[in-house]
């Protein structure tokens, strides 16, 4: 199992760009999330989904869009980059049933100018 | 709503002694508590988690946590500290109640250990 996977793994965007995080996992988990990290804040909750077709605002939602076709994949979306997106971007899956343990890829380092 | 404390932003230990890495929550409900490490450009690794069930929880590479639900608190501990112990420690809660599975993070711990 390659467990949750990201790419890329380094990016650098001009302000207005558009951009795709792809996100993957092979652990048939029901539950993904988007995280940003940024120093002295810990971890905040983009978006995330609770399964294939169904997504959800979590605390930092403005600037981002989501989907959720299948149950492997889900996908984040800058619509018009900002500086203010410069962060590191953690993809989590969710092992549900006695545990709630998620799992994290590696993340996608953003610079935005 | 639910919220994470970790009121200390580094701990310094010496090399083989015992450290604590504090965690305070708020849940409205019963707690889910998790502790993640994260090291130098990598995800975040989970480490142990409270459910339910005994209060001292063991883990991976010699952690354990103690929930404490008076205190509201999930305080992270290792008897003797090694310098690759030396990371970034997240402390995370969810509402039992809390639909979604999400966690709530806190502004993690830097753990330096020194030989």
């Amino acid at each position: 199992n390659a467990g949750v996977t990201q790419t890329p793994k380094f990016q650098v965007l001009k302000t207005g760009q558009s951009m795709t995080l792809q996100c993957a996992q092979d652990m048939n988990h029901e539950y993904m999330s988007w995280y940003r990290q940024d120093p002295g804040m810990g971890l905040r909750l983009i978006h995330y989904s609770v399964g294939a077709g169904i997504t959800d605002q979590g605390e930092v939602p403005n600037g981002y869009n989501v989907s959720r076709s299948t149950t492997e994949d889900f996908p984040l979306r800058l619509l018009s980059a900002a500086p203010s997106q410069t962060s590191v971007y953690f993809c989590a899956s969710t092992q549900t049933g006695g545990g709630e343990t998620q799992y994290f890829g590696p993340g996608t380092r953003l610079l935005v100018l | 709503a639910q919220s994470v404390a970790q009121p200390e932003d580094q701990v310094n230990v010496a090399e083989g002694n015992p450290l604590t890495v504090k965690c305070t929550y708020s849940v409205s409900g019963n707690p889910y508590l998790f502790w993640y490490v994260q090291y130098p450009n990598r995800g975040l690794q989970f480490l142990l988690k409270y459910i339910t069930g005994d209060n001292l929880v063991k883990g991976s590479y010699g952690f354990e946590a103690e929930f404490n639900k008076s205190q509201t608190s999930f305080h992270l501990k290792k008897p003797s500290a090694l310098v690759s112990d030396s990371a970034l420690y997240f402390c995370a809660v969810r509402d039992y109640n809390n639909a979604g599975n999400m966690l709530t993070f806190g502004g993690g711990t830097r753990l330096m250990v020194k030989p």
